[in-house]
């Protein structure tokens, strides 16, 4: 299945800082930027960030995305047990015409 | 406050086909790209396809082309997604999300809670 690239885990401790990646190429996430998305077990996700810095409001500071090519990344600062989960990270891929997905990084706190 | 309310669980055999509703409450969907996503069971999201609800202008998958078909009953804020010809490989569970902000780069939001869909003989 065609998509985004996500280490499975991660794990920091509480209070410090997580950097989570996904990699793309240049018809995606180097075109148009990546979006991220937090889903906790059971729930649909919720969007944390968009056109690959921007937060919807409500998301917290402690959140800081960024993009360096086809690489975007998601900053967590002061790591709070809420912030277990999965994230995911989503781009429009303009040579398959094609919303493609990360498989996902699993955040332990 | 925004709500997609979705149709509950399904239990299908192969071969059948299924139809899911999404209905926006607190949210004016005619205004909106809705799309549908699907997560099944270990596996990453994946996009089926999308309406322009206010024109109810489609666009699909590759992946599902043929397969599924995207609606909308405006007057009801409803947006429905139908699947057929189903396969053990369709259990998942099925979501409605908005688009947001809309255009290059934008995320996904609002979600519907989502409804599985169990395909097995």
């Amino acid at each position: 299945q065609a998509g985004l690239t996500q280490p499975p885990s991660v794990s920091k401790d509480l209070g410090q800082t997580a950097t989570l990646t996904c990699t793309g190429n240049s018809n995606n996430v180097g075109n148009e930027g990546a979006a991220w998305l937090q889903q906790h077990q059971g729930h649909p996700p919720k969007l944390l960030s968009y056109r690959s810095n921007n937060r919807p409001s409500g998301i917290s500071e402690r959140l800081f995305a960024s993009r360096s090519g086809s690489t975007a990344s998601l900053t967590i600062t002061g790591l709070q047990p809420e912030d277990e989960a999965d994230y995911f990270c989503s781009a429009w891929d303009s040579s398959l015409s094609d919303w493609v997905f990360g498989g996902g990084t699993k955040l332990t706190v | 406050q925004v709500h997609l309310v979705q149709s509950g669980a399904e239990v299908k055999k192969p071969g059948a086909s299924v139809k899911v509703s999404c209905k926006a409450s607190g949210y004016t969907v005619t205004s909106y790209l809705m799309h549908w996503v699907r997560q099944a069971p270990g596996q990453r999201l994946e996009w089926m396809g999308r309406i322009n609800a206010g024109n109810g202008d489609t666009q699909y998958s590759q992946n599902f082309q043929g397969r599924v078909t995207i609606t909308r009953d405006t007057f009801a804020s409803t947006v429905f997604m139908d699947l057929s010809s189903l396969t053990s490989e369709d259990t998942a569970v099925y979501y409605c999300v908005g688009e947001y902000p809309s255009g290059p780069g934008s995320g996904f939001d609002p979600w519907g809670q989502g409804t599985l869909v169990t395909v097995s003989s």
